[in-house]
């Protein structure tokens, strides 16, 4: 039972336009998401997160938005660069298991 | 500062070959992490270690061992490899476990089993 999904699995966007990915969670208990953005062949890297006692998070092109009755978040990013292109993860931890879940990832592809 | 390293990168085992994955982090973290990404599936907590000397299960561990042999180092085993582990894994580590932090990942090892 997959508790955070990321149910688009590719987006292609042009540069400077923006990009929008979305994840939906089903654990009410979760009040902690965070976006994780990862290139082939490397880690994962932390890139933005929210507490479920905020709707929104800005950092420079990156902005996190949490609609906690929709059980929903979306990560814009605006201005989107080829260099953004990369899978992002969508993960969520509840408070008292300190553990996170990860969403399947969606594939940005950024093109000129 | 290397941050997290894993080795190694990539393995190749036979069915029922053990091998151990090597993980170590120079930030002075007290958690460590080991995940699995398979396609379609997102990445899977297999066991983490809030602190030297402890270890718990995550969400797949079964088939694997780990030892947090120090404070920097996080050992994942595979005692009969099994196709079925065919996957990446990677190794994490955050400063503690706690709400909101920041898990910082390593490179990664390809493990194929044929």
């Amino acid at each position: 039972d997959q508790q955070v999904k990321q149910n688009s699995p590719s987006l292609s966007v042009q540069e400077g336009r923006i990009s929008i990915l979305n994840c939906d969670y089903t654990n009410s208990m979760f009040d902690y998401f965070l976006w994780y953005k990862k290139y082939p062949a490397e880690g994962p890297t932390f890139l933005i997160s929210i507490s479920s006692i905020k709707d929104k998070n800005e950092d420079g092109r990156f902005t996190v938005f949490l609609n906690k009755s929709a059980k929903h978040l979306s990560l814009h990013i605006v201005p989107s660069q080829p260099g953004d292109s990369a899978v992002y993860f969508c993960a969520a931890s509840e408070g008292n298991t300190d553990k996170l879940i990860f969403g399947t990832g969606t594939r940005l592809q950024v093109f000129p | 500062n290397a941050g997290v390293t894993q080795t190694p990168k990539f393995q190749v085992l036979k069915t029922g070959q053990s091998m151990t994955l090597q993980c170590a982090q120079d930030m002075n973290h007290n958690s460590m992490y080991w995940y699995r990404q398979d396609p379609g599936m997102g990445l899977r907590l297999i066991y983490y270690s809030a602190s030297e000397g402890t270890t718990d299960k995550g969400e797949v561990p079964n088939g694997y061992n780990v030892s947090r042999l120090n404070k920097r180092e996080f050992s994942l085993r595979l005692e009969s490899a099994a196709p079925s582990q065919t996957s990446v894994y990677f190794c994490a580590s955050s400063i503690t476990l706690g709400l909101g932090e920041t898990q910082y990942f390593g490179p990664g090892t390809r493990l194929l089993v044929l």
